[in-house]
């Protein structure tokens, strides 16, 4: 079983850019949550997503957005980048809202 | 906002000895995870604890949960140098649908 893939592994942007990250998750997951990890610290949430609807987001600005597209691979959308953005952006999946979460390994990304 | 906050927040100790782990949270949970992190890499579900569960064990780890304590402890016994990594609790919040909620981890060395 494939497990959860996310592009690009790395990215570098400018200040002011626009970022696009993508996940795809494991086969017959359909819900998919992002999550932000700075440097050294813990796990922000960011979003979720089931069946192809928003079903909840985090404490994060309106230039973080995401959609999920109908095989439920997602994307992730940062507008307007800023130097506090540079972090590891982790995808992960789920089968069921209970079950425990399948993580990809990250895009790592840096705005200078 | 972190629901979860670990105990201690690094942690080093020697090959063969046992490492334990707590976790505090804040609002009543359906259940609480825990996970391991690689260097720079996603995250590995190790365990879950319903809230009805006092303690579970998987091979080498042994999780009890205190809910009238709102607390958590990861035990990893007969510890090995490929156990260094960082260790997270997650708790999914009881109610309305909700996403899992990352505390802040604790990093493990085990020394060779």
């Amino acid at each position: 079983e494939a497990g959860v893939t996310q592009s690009p592994t790395h990215l570098i942007k400018t200040r002011g850019q626009q970022a696009t990250l993508r996940c795809s998750p494991i086969s017959g997951h359909t819900s998919v949550y992002w999550y932000q990890q700075a440097l050294g610290l813990g796990l922000q949430f960011l979003l979720w997503y089931d069946e192809g609807e928003e079903r909840n987001r985090g404490n994060f600005p309106p230039r973080f957005s995401g959609r999920q597209f109908p095989n439920y691979s997602s994307e992730l959308n940062v507008n307007a980048l800023e130097l506090e953005d540079s972090a590891l952006y982790l995808c992960a999946s789920s089968p069921l809202q209970d079950s425990p979460l399948h993580f990809g390994n990250g895009t790592r990304l840096t705005v200078t | 906002s972190q629901q979860g906050e670990e105990d201690p927040q690094a942690l080093s100790i020697q090959e063969g000895e046992n490492a334990t782990m707590n976790c505090s949270y804040k609002t009543s949970i359906n259940n609480l995870q825990w996970y391991r992190q690689n260097s720079g890499r996603g995250l590995v579900h190790l365990i879950l604890i319903r809230s009805n569960e006092r303690e579970k064990h998987s091979g080498r780890l042994r999780v009890t949960l205190d809910t009238s304590k709102k607390s958590s402890s990861l035990l990893i016994t007969a510890s090995r140098a490929a156990d260094t990594a960082s260790y997270f609790c997650a708790t999914r919040p009881s109610g309305s649908a909700r996403q899992l909620t990352f505390g802040s981890g604790t990093q493990l060395t085990v020394l060779p």
